[in-house]
């Protein structure tokens, strides 16, 4: 059962507009959130973090949302560059259990910014 | 401050055979964790080293293992490959300064790209 979902494979935008993508939870247990950009036969790029005990952190365009009660966050790029285009990973974590190190990703969606 | 560094980047096997994938942290990082990618699977934990020692596991066969050095470099080996281990390989490390906790950003390595054929 995927613990981390990332519902939208795929999501198209136009330069300059504002690209939203979506991630959803299921366990209770989590408390650190982040966002990764991958391109193709590269390592994750970490891009930003939440706390569980915030709701929101900025970092210049890049901008994530959380919601706990609905077990949601979405990520924020505004304004959408070319460059923007990857492949973007939620991961969560939490401790409990011996989870240390852990980091339980979603399959990704991959963003195309369009000039 | 150099990234985390993986060798070698690119590897082909054949089956029955095993193979050893190295990787070097962020300098003063002390957690290394070691995942998997694949394209029907994503990214799956493999297991988690601090201070030589395995802290956690992933939901992998016996033939997946790993070590870490005193100098915080990590080793995973897979023995008896099978097609469906390849895959792209990927080491994370941490700083994780205070020994437990989960809130510490992992950082990527390039990926150890592994074809068994």
């Amino acid at each position: 059962d995927q613990q981390v979902k990332q519902n939208s494979p795929s999501l198209s935008v136009q330069e300059g507009r504002i690209s939203i993508l979506n991630c959803d939870y299921t366990n209770s247990m989590f408390d650190y959130f982040l966002w990764y950009k991958k391109y193709p036969a590269e390592g994750p790029t970490f891009l930003i973090s939440i706390s569980s005990i915030k709701d929101k952190n900025e970092d210049g365009r890049f901008t994530v949302f959380l919601n706990k009660s609905a077990k949601h966050l979405s990520l924020h790029i505004v304004p959408s560059q070319p460059g923007d285009s990857a492949v973007y990973f939620c991961a969560a974590s939490g401790y409990y259990g011996g989870s240390q190190g852990n980091l339980i990703f979603g399959k990704g969606t991959k963003l195309s910014v369009k000039p | 401050k150099a990234g985390v560094t993986q060798t070698p980047r690119y590897l082909i096997k054949t089956r029955g055979q095993q193979v050893t994938l190295s990787c070097s942290p962020i300098s003063g990082h002390r957690s290394v964790s070691w995942y998997q990618q694949t394209p029907g699977q994503g990214l799956q934990f493999l297991f988690e080293y601090f201070s030589e020692t395995q802290r956690n596991k992933g939901n992998f066969p016996g033939r997946f293992s790993g070590r870490q050095f005193s100098n915080s470099r990590s080793e995973m080996n897979v023995s008896t490959l099978e097609l469906g281990d390849s895959a792209l390989y990927l080491c994370a490390s941490s700083s994780q300064l205070a020994g437990g906790g989960n809130q510490e950003t992992q950082y990527f390595g390039p990926g150890t790209r592994l074809l068994v054929l």
